[in-house]
């Protein structure tokens, strides 16, 4: 079992529609959760934190988090054709190590 | 702030040359991690570095991969002998100290390794 998994995708939604990105880890300590955005041959930007249980909203986004679940996903309202990129979510693992999974890649078509 | 710097942006080499690999990360920020990148394995954490003294290298796939870090501002990657396998997107980051738990990592361009 990967630390990390991810649907490689590609997840493809009509612009305007939500785009719901999953990722389950399997370390229970686990304590922070980063979604990084990564367009095709640029590195990784990070988009997402969140350390609690619960939301966590920012703009059009938002980042769910359940630990019992170990679960955590990144949803994108209004998406648009630029959103249209390889979503990685990563796990801290330790203090001060990230755990990346291989990512989603997102197609919004216009 | 010009960000993570790294050089070359792209190496085209044969097997059984040495490579190496360079970083500058963002001024201040205490601490520098290489990643290597592929299709098949995603985004890996080879070794990371805190205030210039390495901290973790399990990730280093191999003996014939070091990394050093001989001072706040520079860092290296160096792959000796390099092998076809070694093709990869290597990324350099570096993020602030934080109370806690991790800062935000900030990721070079990365460089595009190409070993015939």
């Amino acid at each position: 079992q990967k630390e990390v998994e991810q649907n490689s995708g590609p997840l493809s939604v009509p612009e305007g529609a939500i785009a719901s990105l999953n990722c389950t880890y399997s370390d229970r300590v686990s304590q922070s959760f980063f979604w990084y955005r990564q367009y095709s041959g640029k590195s990784p930007e990070l988009i997402m934190s969140i350390y609690s249980n619960g939301d966590k909203e920012d703009g059009r986004f938002t980042a769910q988090l359940n630990k019992a679940s170990q679960y955590v996903s990144l949803l994108i309202r209004d998406s648009q054709p630029s959103d249209s990129a390889t979503y990685l979510c990563a796990v801290n693992r330790d203090t001060d190590k990230l755990i990346f999974g291989t990512g989603t890649r997102l197609q919004v078509f216009p | 702030d010009a960000g993570v710097i790294q050089s070359p942006r792209h190496e085209v080499t044969e097997m059984g040359q040495e490579v190496t690999l360079r970083c500058k990360p963002i001024s201040g920020h205490d601490y520098l991690f290489w990643y290597r990148q592929t299709m098949m394995r995603g985004l890996e954490l080879l070794i990371y570095f805190n205030n210039n003294v390495p901290i973790d290298d399990s990730g280093m796939p191999e003996d014939r991969f070091s990394a050093k870090m001989p001072n706040a501002s520079f860092s290296t990657l160096k792959i000796q002998p390099s092998e076809p396998r070694d093709s990869a997107v290597y990324f350099c980051a570096s993020s602030l100290a934080r109370t806690g738990g991790l800062d935000t990592q900030y990721f070079g361009p990365g460089t595009r390794l190409t070993v015939l």
